[in-house]
């Protein structure tokens, strides 16, 4: 069973500012990273999957970077706008079929 | 990319009884998956629903508790039976089609059982 861990648990920003989160995982059998958005009341949404060591993706304001030799990935978001407001889900899928998610990282941001 | 809605949005229920969620996608898929995230816990995999055959459950879920219907390949039912409050959680469904895939997801069943 692989353990996803997310950091921090929640985080509150101003309008503005730029912030990241990290999700670790077992380096060992590695295969994908999800990323995911979660808003309230509506469905997680995929923000990007990444599988080479130094993969790095970009969307807009928001990119990731992934070390698979240690285990990491970090999601950053740069000027941060109260809609980016959202509960952020990391996934990482290893031997088995489907991802193993961690707990989120709950995000507000302040106008 | 997948739509996926839900049946019912939410639902307060009372210990003891069941409910059934409902889960169509606006295209046929082979394989639908159930997931559960309890109050500050991680999204977890209940069983894998696929067309024509049982459904694949998860260590910790029995089919007892979490009965599962897949009738044709863009529906599926999961019922949550003799709830307790235990069982308070958010209800997914999701599509995708393999561990490298994107997961899509449904907007969820919040349940909260009294």
């Amino acid at each position: 069973i692989l353990n996803v861990e997310q950091s921090p648990q929640s985080l509150h920003v101003q309008e503005g500012d730029s912030t990241n989160f990290t999700c670790s995982f077992p380096s060992s059998n590695f295969y994908a990273l999800h990323w995911y958005r979660w808003e309230t009341a509506k469905s997680p949404e995929a923000l990007f999957v990444m599988t080479l060591n130094g993969d790095e993706k970009k969307k807009g304001r928001i990119s990731a970077t992934l070390n698979t030799k240690e285990g990491y990935s970090y999601l950053y978001i740069k000027g941060s706008q109260p809609e980016d407001s959202a509960t952020y889900l990391c996934a990482s899928s290893g031997g088995s079929y489907i991802p193993t998610f961690g707990r989120g990282t709950s995000l507000i941001v302040h106008p | 990319s997948a739509v996926i809605s839900q049946k019912p949005s939410r639902d307060i229920c009372q210990r003891g009884t069941s409910l059934t969620i409902q889960c169509q996608v606006d295209s046929q898929v082979t394989m639908m998956f159930w997931y559960r995230q309890q109050p500050g816990q991680s999204l977890t995999l209940i069983a894998t629903a696929n067309q024509g055959s049982e459904a694949t459950y998860e260590s910790g879920f029995v089919i007892d508790k979490f009965p599962i219907s897949r009738p044709n390949l863009t529906f599926s039912t999961l019922t949550v039976s003799n709830m307790s409050p235990e069982d308070s959680s958010i209800y997914l469904c999701s599509v995708g089609k393999g561990a490298g895939d994107t997961q899509y997801f449904g907007p969820g069943t919040r349940l909260t059982v009294l």
